[in-house]
């Protein structure tokens, strides 16, 4: 198993342009998340995704954060336009597990937006 | 107050060292109690959970959970330079929502 998968690992973009995170879960698993990472906030939850519906957005930032999962293996996550305060580190992460007893982790994108 | 307190740390501590990390948390409806560690530039992975009060134990981790006390801890014994990581406390309440601490810096000298 390849774990969950992420694209790109790294994205550099200028203010203003619209940005898309890409994520492949882990064949099997019903639950989908994307997290952003900083040093100031920590993990923060963004979406959860149950059986490719969004269950739960209310730790989406603001209009310009939207996500998709149009089928069990793809989900993407967009920023449109980027601000340099959404520079962070996008986790998304998979899990078979009704107790959120354990997500699997992709490796991360690494957004830096100037 | 944040649901989650873990202090960041950086800790640091000889080779063979017994390490302790802790949280406290502020809602007693919290269900389920897990560790995560997380390397440099990669995601989080799932070290251990439990869902009651006293200790579980893994190889040289054991975890320990205090409801009484709002308080998880993780202990490592004979630490190894391996070990040097960023350790996440995390709590489920339900509903799928895992909260996360804010994770603690631990560095291990060989």
């Amino acid at each position: 198993d390849a774990g969950v998968i992420q694209s790109p690992r790294h994205e550099v973009t200028e203010m203003g342009q619209e940005v898309t995170l890409r994520c492949k879960p882990i064949s099997g698993h019903n639950s989908l998340f994307w997290y952003r990472q900083t040093m100031m906030r920590g993990l923060e939850l963004l979406i959860y995704f149950n059986n490719n519906v969004p269950i739960d957005d209310s730790g989406m930032p603001e209009d310009r954060f939207s996500a998709k999962m149009p089928n069990a293996s793809f989900s993407t996550l967009k920023i449109q336009p980027s601000e340099p305060r959404d520079s962070a580190v996008y986790f998304c992460a998979s899990s078979n597990s009704d107790r959120g007893t354990g997500y699997t982790f992709g490796s991360g994108t690494r957004l830096t937006v100037v | 107050q944040k649901e989650v307190e873990q202090d960041p740390g950086p800790l640091s501590v000889p080779e063979g060292a017994i390490v302790s990390l802790n949280c406290t948390y502020s809602n007693s409806a919290f269900q389920y109690f897990m560790w995560y560690r997380q390397y440099s530039r990669k995601g989080p992975e799932l070290l251990m959970y439990t869902y009651s009060s006293g200790n579980k134990e893994d190889g040289r981790f054991t975890a320990q959970v205090d409801k009484s006390s709002k308080y998880i801890s993780l202990f490592i014994r004979d630490s190894q330079p391996s070990d040097s990581a960023t350790y996440l406390c995390a709590l489920y309440t339900g509903g799928f929502k895992t909260i996360f601490g804010a994770g603690t810096r631990l560095f291990v000298k060989a």
